[in-house]
């Protein structure tokens, strides 16, 4: 089972900076998707790459896939304390979207 | 609005009994749905696959006996968890998808298990 490794593990900034989460593997992604999950409840759905060198936008959220996917990161502009909460990176299995392997998760505080 | 739904949100109990968790797909059918378990300030870690009409599928290390699946409908899968013990405290997550390749999953709002 690959092992997806997210970096950093915690993150406390400012409103208005910006961040940057990576998620990593030693093995190609079949594809990755990034999830944002608030205390107490389920993970939601930000984001699906699938093809090497992908770029998308969720408004203030860039989501980039690396080139030779094994690496995606999750760039956040101008952070404001709603974008706090836990963002995990995931790897689809067998074939589909709907059997999951999470990474380790950011923990992201974006204080007023 | 949520289009997987589970039950309950939070259950206390004491330890040795059993505890029913309820993961419902709202607005479509579900052949397959998962549980995941989270500990405090961790991941999500796959439990097991849930089929309907068969028996579920485990991921290593997790106990069948400990962890009863049921699959009796395409709009319910439940997950008991049986002779509880303090730690098996955590927060059970489900999710669903419609039917499809590719198609996304949705996760339940989780159920908070406190053994004590």
């Amino acid at each position: 089972t690959q092992l997806l490794e997210q970096s950093p593990q915690f993150l406390s900034i400012q409103e208005g900076e910006n961040l940057t989460v990576y998620c990593n593997s030693s093995s190609v992604f079949s594809s990755l998707q990034w999830y944002r999950q608030e205390p107490g409840e389920g993970p939601v759905l930000l984001v699906t790459v699938v093809t090497g060198g992908e770029v998308k936008k969720l408004k203030r959220l860039t989501f980039q896939f690396g080139d030779a996917r094994k690496d995606s990161s999750l760039h956040i502009t101008a952070a404001q304390p709603g974008d706090t909460g836990l963002y995990l990176c995931a790897e689809p299995l067998s074939g589909g979207y709907n059997k999951l392997i999470f990474g380790a998760g950011t923990r992201l505080a974006v204080h007023p | 609005g949520a289009v997987v739904s589970q039950h309950p949100s939070r259950v206390i109990c004491k330890s040795g009994t059993s505890v029913k968790i309820e993961c419902r797909s709202l607005d479509f059918q579900a052949t397959t749905m998962f549980w995941y378990r989270q500990f405090p300030k961790q991941s999500l870690m796959l439990m097991a696959t849930s089929n309907e009409g068969s028996k579920a599928t485990y991921e290593q290390g997790v106990e069948k006996d400990k962890f009863l699946i049921n699959h009796a409908s395409l709009t319910l899968s439940t997950l008991t968890v049986t002779s509880a013990h303090p730690e098996d405290s955590s927060f059970y997550i489900c999710s669903a998808s419609r039917a499809g390749l590719n198609t996304e999953a949705f996760f339940g709002q989780g159920t908070r298990l406190t053994v004590v």
